[in-house]
């Protein structure tokens, strides 16, 4: 089966700039999750969405952060504006439900660098 | 709050020795255990989970991990390592009493180097 599809694959952009970030998850799975992963560091939840719903928001900083899932498919994750701390590899995961014992299947992510 | 620790940063072992990443792990409730690893350039793979039973586990790969409550412990464990099995491991955890979301907190990972 095709696997859970991120691009762009790399990104370098000057901080107070915006970008965004695209997520395809594997046709069928309706939960698909936002995670940031700083090196060195463990990847950390930013939104977690049930179809086209949020379940989990959290940990995301609205003040710059969005996130949404039209149609509850594909999902774009935007940063305006970027800040150097926000240099990170953003990782898209998806699975079939949002079950306690559900296996996240994750993108090879996108790398952002921010100058 | 949930949380996870890898008290080792690298694991190096010889191939064919036996590999052991370690990870302990805090929850209010009973525990949800995986394991994930991140070969380099692609995204993290599920290896393995715990959730109830049997406190052996086994997974993708030949590797298994063990269970331990008394110890809130749950190491990753492969008897013969292969050079293949060289990548960024990562514990996660999730707290069974939250029931309305999937929050999986994850450690900050071992690398595993193994040498021919």
């Amino acid at each position: 089966e095709a696997g859970v599809a991120q691009s762009p694959r790399y990104k370098i952009i000057e901080k107070r700039q915006s970008v965004a970030f695209w997520c395809n998850p594997i046709s069928g799975h309706a939960t698909l999750y936002w995670y940031q992963q700083i090196l060195g560091q463990g990847p950390k939840l930013l939104i977690q969405f049930q179809n086209n719903g949020v379940v989990d928001d959290s940990q995301l900083p609205k003040d710059r952060f969005s996130a949404e899932r039209l149609k509850g498919v594909d999902s774009t994750l935007k940063i305006q504006p970027a800040k150097l701390e926000d240099s990170a590899v953003y990782l898209c995961a998806s699975s079939f439900n949002r079950g306690t014992n559900e296996k996240l299947f994750f993108g090879s992510g996108t790398q952002l660098s921010v100058l | 709050a949930q949380s996870v620790a890898q008290p080792e940063d690298q694991v190096n072992v010889a191939e064919g020795n036996p590999l052991t990443v370690k990870c302990t792990y805090s929850v209010s409730g009973n525990p949800y255990l995986f394991w994930y690893v991140q070969y380099p350039n692609r995204g993290l793979q599920f290896l393995l989970k715990y959730i109830t039973g049997d406190n052996l586990v086994k997974g993708s790969y030949g590797f298994e991990a063990e269970f331990n409550k008394s110890q809130t412990s749950f190491h990753l464990k492969k008897p013969s390592a292969l050079v293949s099995d060289s990548a960024l491991y990562f514990c996660a955890v999730r707290d069974s009493r939250r029931s309305n979301d999937y929050k999986l907190s994850f450690g900050a990972g071992t690398t595993v180097t193994v040498r021919a």
